[in-house]
C-alpha cells in the first residue's frame, strides 16, 4: 500500500464547475499537507498548505484535512481553463522536511 | 527573485551511458532536493543536501546514482551506468532552511532524461 494515495484522472469539467480534489494516506505521523500544481513540462508550484485538522481559504481555492480519517481535499471553485494543470497532494512529518508527494490527479476544464 | 535553474532541459542517451545534471538553487537557499519523476507518478526524493552535507540519501540508487554539492551552492546529480528505468524527469528543488512549509520548497523545471 502506497503511503499516499491519489486517483490519476484526467478529471474533466466545463469552465466555471466547482472541482473537488482528493488525496488518502496511511501514515498517521503525517502533520503538513500540501497541495502542489505542476503544469505540463514545468516544476511543481506550491498552492497553499495546512497543518493538522482543519480548513484553509485563500481566494478560489479551499484546503481541508480530516485526519480522522486520513483524507484530504482541495476545492477550487469558479474553475478556469488556467486551472487545467497536474495537482500533486504532499505531506510532511514535522521536524521532517522530507515530502512525500501522491501520484497527482490531471485535471482538464474546458472552455 | 530568480528561480530554480537546471540544465539541460533534455536528454536522450543509450542504456550504459552516463549523463550528468546540473542545479543552481536560489540564492541564499541552504536546502536542496533531488527528485525523480517519473511519467504518471509523483516525484520521489533522491537526495537532499544541507549546505554542502548530505541529509537524506535513503533512497538514493547508490550503485548507479551519485551526487555532489561543492561549496554548499550548485549540485550534480550523475548516473553511471543508466538503465531504461531511469527515464523520468529530474527535478531539483531548494528552500531557505529544512523546516517546515514555512520555508516551502522551490522547484526548477526539471530535466526529461530518456535512455534508449
Amino acid at each position: 500500500q502506497k503511503e499516499v494515495e491519489q486517483d490519476p484522472g484526467p478529471l474533466s469539467v466545463p469552465e466555471g464547475a466547482i472541482v473537488s480534489l482528493n488525496c488518502t494516506y496511511s501514515n498517521s505521523a503525517f502533520q503538513y499537507f500540501m497541495w502542489y500544481r505542476q503544469y505540463s513540462r514545468k516544476g511543481p508550484e506550491l498552492l497553499m498548505y495546512t497543518y493538522s485538522s482543519g480548513n484553509k481559504e485563500d481566494g478560489r481555492f479551499t484546503a481541508q484535512v480530516d485526519k480522522s480519517s486520513k483524507y484530504i481535499s482541495l476545492f477550487i471553485r469558479d474553475s478556469q481553463p488556467s486551472d487545467s494543470a497536474t495537482y500533486l497532494c504532499a505531506m510532511m512529518v514535522t521536524g521532517f522536511q522530507k515530502l512525500v508527494f501522491g501520484t497527482g490527479t490531471r485535471l482538464l476544464v474546458s472552455p | 527573485e530568480a528561480g530554480v535553474a537546471q540544465s539541460p532541459r533534455y536528454k536522450i542517451i543509450e542504456k550504459r551511458q552516463s549523463v550528468a545534471f546540473w542545479c543552481n538553487p536560489i540564492s541564499g537557499h541552504a536546502t536542496l532536493y533531488w527528485y525523480q519523476q517519473i511519467l504518471g507518478q509523483g516525484p520521489k526524493l533522491l537526495i537532499q543536501f544541507q549546505n554542502n552535507g548530505v541529509v537524506d540519501d535513503s533512497q538514493l540508487p547508490k550503485d548507479r546514482f551519485s551526487a555532489e554539492r561543492l561549496k554548499g551552492v550548485d549540485s550534480t546529480l550523475k548516473i553511471q551506468p543508466a538503465k531504461l528505468e531511469d527515464s523520468a524527469v529530474y527535478l531539483c528543488a531548494s528552500s531557505r532552511g529544512p523546516g517546515g512549509p514555512n520555508q516551502p520548497q522551490h522547484f526548477g523545471d526539471g530535466t526529461r532524461l530518456s535512455i534508449l
